[in-house]
């Protein structure tokens, strides 16, 4: 059963314009959610995350939203840039944002287009 | 470079047999994590030490077993291998446990193909 959903298995976008990545979570004890994104041959990075007290979290091109009420959260990134070209995870925490147990959606292979 | 470290890199094998995925932790960090991606699950944690005692544990078979070493490197034990056993495998790093997931390292991972 996959607690967290990230539904798009790749999506493409023009360079310069906005990206949108979505996830879906079930489980509404989860209180932290964290970006990760992941280059070909390198382990994920943490990119960006937000608690669950806040609905907007930014940093730079980056911009995670949470909407609790639906239990989805998605990442903005604008303007889209080559080097953004990567599998971005969705992750939720129990703990507060722990490292402890993270739960890991599939992932989205972002594909910017010049 | 996250500083953390696994061997070996690829690994093929044929199905019962043995391996041993080994990681060293970022240096100064004492919790690792170890993960499992594949093709259809994504990423699923598996289990955590902390200086050499296990803390937490996920989705882990038990045909696995996991160790921490007094050095604090770690090792993944996969045993009575299976065709769906074929994955890729991450080590990660902190500090501590309980550190925020913002401050966990990756390596670059141990992909084991069993055929």
């Amino acid at each position: 059963d996959q607690q967290v959903k990230q539904n798009s298995p790749s999506l493409s976008v023009q360079e310069g314009r906005i990206s949108i990545l979505n996830c879906d979570y079930t489980n509404s004890m989860f209180d932290y959610f964290l970006w990760y994104k992941k280059y070909p041959a390198e382990g994920p990075t943490f990119l960006i995350s937000i608690s669950s007290i806040k609905d907007k979290n930014e940093d730079g091109r980056f911009t995670v939203f949470l909407n609790k009420s639906a239990k989805h959260l998605s990442l903005h990134i604008v303007p889209s840039q080559p080097g953004d070209s990567a599998v971005y995870f969705c992750a939720a925490s129990l703990g507060g944002g722990g490292a402890d147990g993270l739960t890991f959606g599939k992932g989205t292979h972002l594909i910017i287009q010049p | 470079d996250s500083g953390v470290t696994q061997t070996p890199k690829h690994l093929i094998t044929a199905t019962g047999q043995r391996v041993t995925l080994r990681c060293s932790p970022r240096s100064g960090d004492l919790s690792v994590y170890w993960y499992q991606q594949s093709l259809d699950q994504g990423l699923q944690f598996l289990i955590q030490y902390y200086n050499g005692e296990e803390r937490a544990k996920g989705n882990i078979l038990e045909r696995f077993s996991a160790q921490q070493f007094p050095d604090l490197h770690s090792e993944l034990n996969l045993s009575s291998l299976e065709l769906g056993d074929s994955a890729l495998y991450f080590c990660a790093s902190s500090v501590a446990p309980g550190q925020g997931a913002d401050t966990i390292y990756f390596g670059e991972g141990s992909w084991l193909t069993v055929v």
